[in-house]
């Protein structure tokens, strides 16, 4: 069973860029979550998808936004770069999102905001 | 703002010692707790999920201990090895909804 995959791996970006970060889901998995990691702060979340609906948001600016597909693959985009949101930007999906299950994070999206 | 905190930072222990590092969170409106390993170069991997006071999760050399009414958990590795050492993640929530808050970690380094 293949495992959560992020792309890409890494990205370069200049300050007032926008990116596009994607996340598929392990088989089956219909919510996914996003978090960042920053040196010096724990992981971050920052929103979960179900059947293609937010139901969760964290304590960051609307520049941060996504959304999830038929197919539970989610998307992250943040518009208008800014050096601070250089980080690790991890998802993780679990089968219905309840917070007795285990999260499957993928290998993370390394953000460089220059 | 939920304060999820973990000590000690680091730890350094030589191998086949035992060790033990604490996550402590809020005691009120605890759904569940949750620790992860997260191993450089890799994705974090769940240890255990415990949703219960007094819970008590084994996995091997690891086990893991609950007290929603005090807000702190206990992770114990017995024997430490070389491949133990990693950033060991506990993760709280106080809603049903998939929203973890995360504490900053606590990184073990065992010394062959």
């Amino acid at each position: 069973k293949a495992g959560v995959t992020q792309t890409p791996r890494y990205l370069i970006k200049t300050r007032g860029q926008q990116v596009t970060l994607s996340c598929s889901p392990i088989s089956g998995h219909r919510s996914v979550s996003w978090y960042q990691q920053t040196p010096g702060q724990g992981l971050q979340f920052l929103f979960e998808y179900f059947s293609e609906t937010q139901r969760n948001k964290g304590n960051f600016p609307g520049r941060f936004s996504g959304r999830q597909f038929s197919n539970s693959r989610s998307e992250m985009n943040v518009s208008t770069l800014e050096l601070g949101d250089s980080a690790l930007y991890l998802c993780a999906s679990t089968i219905v999102g309840s917070i007795g299950e285990k999260l499957f994070f993928g290998s993370g999206t390394q953000l460089s905001v220059l | 703002i939920l304060n999820v905190e973990q000590s000690p930072q680091s730890l350094h222990v030589q191998e086949g010692d035992s060790t033990n590092f604490t996550c402590s969170f809020p005691s009120s409106n605890f759904y569940a707790l949750h620790w992860y390993r997260w191993e450089t170069a890799k994705s974090p991997e769940a240890l255990f999920v415990m949703t219960l006071n007094g819970d008590e999760k084994k996995k091997g050399r690891i086990s893991a201990t609950l007290n929603t009414k005090e807000g702190y958990s206990y992770l114990y590795i017995k024997g430490s090895q070389p491949e133990d050492s990693a950033t060991y993640l506990c993760a709280f929530s106080d809603n049903a909804g998939n929203m973890l808050t995360f504490g900053g970690g606590t990184r073990l380094m065992v010394k062959p």
